[in-house]
């Protein structure tokens, strides 16, 4: 069964700081991996989608990779602003869709 | 405006009482899923359907029911042989060959 993990369970930083969410899964026979943004109380908003054969996408600041053969994916945000304030979940695509628990993220004005 | 809409937004129920919450789809979306969320802990699945008139048990299944009359709607019930029905409940949808889940806004249910 997947399982996937993601570190830091929490992360604050100042505004402007770039910085990095990891993903971790356990199997890597994926389909694809997507990257969600949740705030408070509400639903998931899809941020980015990397098929099994890309090694990467990019949405603006936000940019995602993808290392299949060891089990990683990351979510770079650049310019850190106190809006990107939110969890941040993956989601794991084999024959369904498994979640990570979370990075609460916490930008400083 | 296409998506998702889960109502209601907040929903409080006594204990023994069973409870239905809503997800309706307008984005043509042929598989419809229901996840469970608590606190610290990822999303996890509790019934899925890919097709009118058929829906999957998820990992979670038990003390929970659904339906699937309509393509756009997929009702979940929460009955009262779920142990800890108390917690955050979203919906989501994606395209029959398509890997990209869609959510709703969520429902928060407290059972007390």
């Amino acid at each position: 069964k997947q399982e996937v993990t993601q570190i830091p369970a929490a992360l604050s930083v100042p505004e402007g700081e770039n910085l990095v969410l990891n993903c971790s899964f356990t199997d890597s026979a994926i389909y694809n991996l997507q990257w969600f943004r949740q705030d408070p109380g509400k639903g998931l908003t899809s941020l980015l989608l990397i098929q099994s054969s890309q090694r990467e996408q990019t949405s603006g600041r936000l940019n995602a990779s993808l290392d299949k053969s060891s089990g990683r994916s990351t979510l770079y945000i650049a310019a850190s602003q106190p809006g990107d304030s939110a969890t941040y979940l993956c989601g794991v695509n084999n024959n369904d869709m498994r979640f990570g628990a979370g990075t609460r993220l916490t930008v400083k004005p | 405006d296409g998506g998702i809409t889960q109502s209601p937004k907040y929903l409080f129920r006594k204990e023994g009482q069973n409870v239905t919450l809503s997800c309706e789809q307008n984005l043509n979306h042929d598989a419809m899923y229901w996840y469970r969320q608590d606190p610290g802990q990822g999303l996890r699945l509790i019934y899925y359907s890919q097709i009118v008139n058929d829906f999957q048990k998820g990992d979670i299944a038990e003390g929970y029911s659904v339906s699937r009359e309509k393509k756009e709607s997929f009702p979940l019930t929460v009955t009262s042989a779920q142990k800890n029905p108390t917690a955050f409940y979203l919906c989501a949808s994606k395209k029959r060959n398509s890997y990209e889940q869609y959510f709703g806004p969520g429902t928060r249910l407290t059972v007390t």
